[in-house]
């Protein structure tokens, strides 16, 4: 059974407008973790943000925040104030324990284009 | 210094080739992973490795070896793949498994063409 969803295949948002890209996770742990990475054309993984099940407040990190709705299972990211730089693609992924793996289980990604 | 780094960044290769990706982390972690990340499908887990000791290998083919001499490298012995398993291989470290609030830095990815 799929543990990440993100339904959005591909987004368009206008240059300094604000986008939220949608993850919804799957898991019957109390304790897991919950990341955002950007991945550009060139490759490389790059971590944004961070969000534990038993955090209270949302994850911010500068123009990243994530609102988490844990009754919905749902974590989105929030981009505020959009740049050229932020058209990458996005991964949602979760660490649990539930199958005792110590990795991530990642989603499809969601493809961001910011237009001028 | 970046963090993870790989290389090759390119590789071609033929299917009675044998190479390796090399993969080294510059920040003191003590957890390293392969990932295969093939066109339209998410990421997969390839292996872990905890202080030089694997720990997971997720149902991965023998021809695909890896290795991991210390906790600051890692590397991937490549032979007779076949073309689908052409992919970007991402390596990616962290402090460690204990948690599941442990954060994996990625490298910059192989992009690894079988002909």
């Amino acid at each position: 059974a799929q543990k990440i969803t993100q339904t959005q295949p591909g987004m368009f948002v206008q240059e300094k407008e604000a986008v939220t890209l949608d993850c919804t996770y799957d898991t019957s742990d109390q304790s897991y973790g919950l990341f955002w990475y950007k991945q550009p054309s060139s490759g490389e993984m790059i971590f944004l943000i961070y969000q534990g099940s038993y955090d209270e407040q949302n994850a911010t990190e500068g123009r990243y925040s994530l609102n988490f709705q844990k009754a919905r299972k749902s974590a989105n990211l929030v981009i505020s104030a959009s740049q050229l730089g932020d058209s990458a693609m996005y991964f949602c992924a979760m660490r649990d324990h539930h199958t005792g793996r110590r990795a991530l289980t990642f989603g499809s990604g969601t493809r961001l284009q910011v237009q001028p | 210094e970046t963090g993870v780094t790989q290389t090759p960044r390119h590789l071609v290769m033929g299917m009675t080739n044998k190479k390796s990706l090399k993969c080294e982390q510059h920040l003191g972690h003590n957890a390293m992973y392969w990932y295969k990340q093939s066109a339209k499908k998410p990421l997969e887990l390839m292996f872990v490795y905890s202080l030089e000791e694997r720990v997971e290998n997720n149902s991965v083919p023998s021809r695909f070896s890896p290795e991991c001499p210390n906790s600051s490298h890692l590397f991937l012995h490549l032979h007779t793949l076949q073309p689908e398993d052409s992919a970007l291989y991402l390596c990616a470290s962290s402090q460690g498994l204990a948690g599941t609030q442990e954060t994996q830095y990625f490298g910059p990815g192989t992009r690894l063409l079988v002909l």
